[in-house]
């Protein structure tokens, strides 16, 4: 069975970081895509980043563009959004979820940033 | 504002037919692959149909993707009362070079 949990939100200060992780089991993680989508309270849905199955290529959305770091370790089935100088509009549920047409997303992590 | 943009709301009676519309440009719902999610609240999107028309196994006949030059349409026929939620499409865009999606579109059942 195909599983994907995320972990690392919480609550964090303007200006603060914060690692988020994705823990991958029930496929070989290696050899797919894997995303970030953030769903801010109340609010669509919007992508954040995309890696290629070997981390060679990674895509950013332009709101974290410079801020955000996504890398995987393929060794230990781990996809991470390293988020850097958050500002408020960077609260929101984050989702790591694998290639578009797979339909496996996992469960989110929530993200608040607020003094 | 959306770079696809989606009607925000929708509605039918039970059994009806409704369709949502998403509608693009040449770099992405008219040049990539659309896909349709709907997301009830507190839980993740579930993925309704991929690659334009297809759906994933065990989403119900019911749901039906189409799509024509820069815009798509997601078909629910026999609408039923479990289907109101959050309906989302989404393209790559190939200017963005990133995933876009549609605004949402909230599906009551009357």
């Amino acid at each position: 069975e195909v599983q994907l949990v995320e972990s690392g939100g919480g609550l964090v200060q303007p200006g603060g970081s914060l690692r988020l992780s994705c823990t991958a089991s029930g496929f070989t993680f290696r050899s797919h895509y894997m995303h970030w989508v953030r769903q801010a309270p109340g609010k669509g849905l919007v992508w954040v980043s995309r890696i290629e199955s070997d981390g060679s290529r990674t895509d950013y959305a332009d709101s974290v563009k410079g801020r955000f770091t996504i890398s995987r370790d393929n060794s230990k089935n781990t996809l991470y959004l390293q988020m850097n100088a958050v500002t408020d509009e960077d609260t929101a549920v984050y989702y790591c979820a694998r290639e578009l047409a797979s339909g496996y997303w996992g469960q989110g992590t929530l993200v608040t940033v607020s003094s | 504002q959306s770079v696809v943009t989606q009607p925000p709301s929708a509605s039918g009676t039970p059994g009806q037919r409704v369709t949502i519309s998403c509608s693009g440009s040449s770099s992405n719902i008219g040049s990539n692959s659309v896909f349709w999610y709907h997301q009830l609240p507190g839980t993740a999107p579930k993925l309704l149909i991929y690659n334009d028309n297809q759906r994933p196994s065990g989403v119900p006949d019911r749901f039906s993707g189409s799509k024509s030059g820069t815009s798509a349409s997601l078909a629910i026929s026999g609408l039923r009362s479990e289907d109101e939620a959050d309906y989302y499409c989404a393209s790559w865009d190939d200017s963005l070079s990133g995933v876009v999606f549609g605004g949402g579109t909230k599906l009551t059942v009357l």
